[in-house]
């Protein structure tokens, strides 16, 4: 089975322009989750999404946003980028309609906004 | 309410030397557990998870992990550390009731010295 896809994997940005990342869930997961990662922050969980709705969301503002895909694809989206928003961000798929299924995890995409 | 307190932000080890991370977890239903490992500039990858079964886990790598409910703890040990060990461990929790919801620890780091 393929992992998780995320593309880019790498991406220079300047302040003010908006981004968008895409992630592909492995096959037959609904659940996509995105997650920013920081040295000083860690990790943050950004939203989580399942069967196209967005099920839980974490404490960023509204310029981050994201959707799904009927095909469980999801992307995110920043606007407006700030320079604190230079990141790794990460999404992770899981079944999400399962006790015990864990997140699997891709290798994220650098996200530098100069 | 769930949380996770990794409690050594950095651990040092030689080649050769036994491994243990430690992990305490808060959780008001039946918890799940698992352990993820980060190289840089990488996704996670799942190291083991605990599901209420068996209470000692084992995981890939030579990495395992026991769960000890009166402690509420879930350590995870290996017994001679290798070169290609040194990465950054998280522990993170899930609950039966919760089970699309995270909680991850701040990360320990390991180090393994020649």
């Amino acid at each position: 089975k393929a992992g998780v896809t995320q593309t880019p994997r790498y991406l220079i940005k300047t302040r003010g322009q908006q981004v968008t990342l895409s992630c592909s869930p492995i096959s037959g997961h609904r659940s996509v989750s995105w997650y920013q990662q920081t040295p000083g922050q860690g990790l943050q969980f950004l939203f989580e999404y399942f069967s196209e709705t967005q099920r839980n969301k974490g404490n960023f503002p509204g310029r981050f946003s994201g959707r799904q895909f009927s095909n469980s694809r999801s992307e995110m989206n920043v606007s407006t980028l700030e320079l604190g928003d230079s990141a790794l961000y990460l999404c992770a798929s899981s079944l999400g309609s399962e006790h015990n299924s864990p997140l699997h995890f891709g290798n994220g995409t650098r996200l530098t906004v100069t | 309410a769930q949380s996770v307190t990794q409690l050594d932000s950095h651990v040092s080890v030689s080649e050769g030397t036994p491994v243990l991370l430690r992990c305490n977890y808060s959780s008001s239903y039946s918890p799940s557990l698992f352990w993820y490992v980060q190289h840089p500039n990488k996704g996670l990858q799942l190291l083991l998870k605990y599901t209420s079964a068996a209470t000692l886990v084992k995981g890939i790598n030579g990495f395992e992990a026991e769960f000890k409910k009166s402690e509420t703890s879930f350590h995870l040990t290996k017994p001679s550390a290798h070169m290609s060990d040194a990465a950054e461990y998280f522990c993170v929790v899930s609950s039966r009731y919760n089970f699309n919801k995270f909680y991850f620890g701040s990360g320990t780091k390991l180090n393994v010295k020649p």
